[in-house]
């Protein structure tokens, strides 16, 4: 059974462009849900999608969207870049809708932004 | 919101002995904690989770207790080796809802 796929696996933009990171996730799971990983912290929940539809979003700006398609691959855009949007990208999937569930990781995609 | 704070930050232990990491939540409804392992340059993946039935769950060398009314929950890895060195997260999470992440414990298991 393939894992969960990210690319690109690294992506350096400018300050001020937009970035799109992808994510496939297992097959039959259908919530995909997107980290961010800052150097040396934690992970920072993002957004969370199942069945198409945006279920959760973290404390980010609106300048942080996604979404999800009907193979439920999903999508992260972020607009707007700032210096501080630099960190590793992180999306997982699980089987069953909602946080109960394990959640199995992507390699992430890591951002960075001059 | 749900809050989860995770101690220590860095843990250093003998090889053979054991460590313990140990976190909170503030949401007395969460129901599911999983702890996740994360080695150097890889993702995350979950090493043990217990539900809010259980106090105890074990796995080998690996185990988890869960207070409730304390709010508080453990991870346990006794006889410690060299490829349990990684980051350590714990979570929190109830239902329908998205899983809180503790910050973290960078895990160093010395020679």
């Amino acid at each position: 059974e393939a894992g969960v796929t990210q690319s690109p696996t690294h992506l350096i933009k400018t300050r001020g462009q937009q970035a799109t990171l992808r994510c496939s996730p297992i097959s039959g799971h259908t919530s995909v849900y997107w980290y961010q990983q800052a150097l040396g912290l934690g992970l920072q929940f993002l957004l969370w999608y199942d069945e198409g539809e945006e279920r959760n979003r973290g404390n980010f700006p609106p300048r942080f969207s996604g979404r999800q398609f009907p193979n439920y691959s999903s999508e992260l855009n972020v607009n707007a870049l700032e210096l501080e949007d630099s960190a590793l990208y992180l999306c997982a999937s699980s089987q069953e809708t909602g946080g109960t569930d394990t959640q199995y990781f992507g390699p992430g995609t890591r951002l960075t932004v001059l | 919101g749900e809050n989860v704070e995770q101690h220590p930050s860095t843990l250093s232990v003998q090889e053979g002995d054991s460590a313990v990491i140990k976190c909170t939540y503030s949401d007395s409804a969460s129901n599911y904690f999983p702890w996740y392992k994360q080695e150097l340059g890889k993702r995350p993946q979950l090493i043990i989770d217990i539900r809010s039935n259980v106090g105890e769950k074990k796995d080998q060398r690996i185990a988890v207790t869960l207070n409730k009314t304390a709010k508080h929950f453990s991870l346990h890895i006794t006889e410690t080796q060299p490829e349990d060195s990684a980051v350590y997260f714990c979570a929190a999470s109830k239902g329908d809802d998205k899983i809180i992440f503790g910050k973290g414990t960078r895990l160093h298991i010395l020679p």
